[in-house]
């Protein structure tokens, strides 16, 4: 099945610092999504990003599907960023389920 | 519009006892999908439900596990007999293809420990 590396697998920053997180996969997707995993364990939905680049407040996104991978951009980041960050990919097999990364922990620091 | 409810949040049994959880997903979403988290580790599939017929359960241990879901809508996953192995959160997800956008959505999950 299709592979889905995330890196770093940490990532400790300062507050007001921007960061980037990478996904690679390995096959052709016909969905990609990104997920912060909050620390009470809720998944909420980030992007819903297969192609292109988008951008939502302090957070954007770019994925380069002929090339693999995914981007997670993070600026100007707080406290509340804190937590894990998901990427999952939907293999262009036909097959819906998401296949999911081990994320990246993300703590920032006051 | 409501999100993708789980209940209950919380179990602890002990090895070898049964388990249930159950989940309603968004209201008009066919396709709802159960994954398992381990601690540490990203969601791994266990099954997925188009309407109430089963599309992929190749990743659900069916000697322990089942699942069902009565008339397309709310669904319910059981274990028994429950090992050490099963403590994660079981997190139950809904989307709706048939717009072009599989997005999907996840419940709060379900956390058990098997003591």
């Amino acid at each position: 099945g299709i592979q889905v590396e995330q890196s770093p697998p940490d990532l400790i920053l300062q507050e007001g610092a921007n960061s980037t997180l990478r996904c690679n996969f390995s096959d052709s997707v016909n969905n990609l999504q990104w997920f912060h995993q909050n620390p009470w364990g809720q998944l909420i939905n980030l992007f819903y990003i297969p192609s292109g680049t988008k951008q939502n407040g302090r957070l954007s996104a770019t994925t380069v599907a002929t090339e693999r991978y995914s981007l997670l951009y993070i600026s100007s980041s707080q406290t509340t960023d804190s937590g894990v960050y998901f990427c999952a990919v939907e293999a262009g097999t036909g097959r819906r389920a998401l296949t999911f990364g081990s994320g990246t922990r993300l703590q920032v620091q006051p | 519009e409501a999100g993708v409810a789980q209940s209950p949040r919380y179990k602890i049994i002990e090895k070898r006892q049964s388990v249930a959880f159950w989940c309603n997903p968004i209201s008009g979403h066919a396709t709802l999908y159960w994954y398992q988290q381990i601690l540490g580790q990203g969601p791994k599939l266990l099954i997925q439900f188009q309407n109430n017929g089963v599309v992929d359960d190749s990743q659900l241990p069916k000697d322990r596990f089942s699942a069902e879901r009565l008339k397309g809508v709310d669904s319910t996953l059981k274990i028994q007999p429950a090992k050490l192995e099963d403590s994660a959160v079981y997190l139950c997800a809904s989307s709706t293809p048939g717009t072009g956008r599989n997005i999907q959505y996840f419940g709060a999950g379900t956390r058990l420990s098997v003591l």
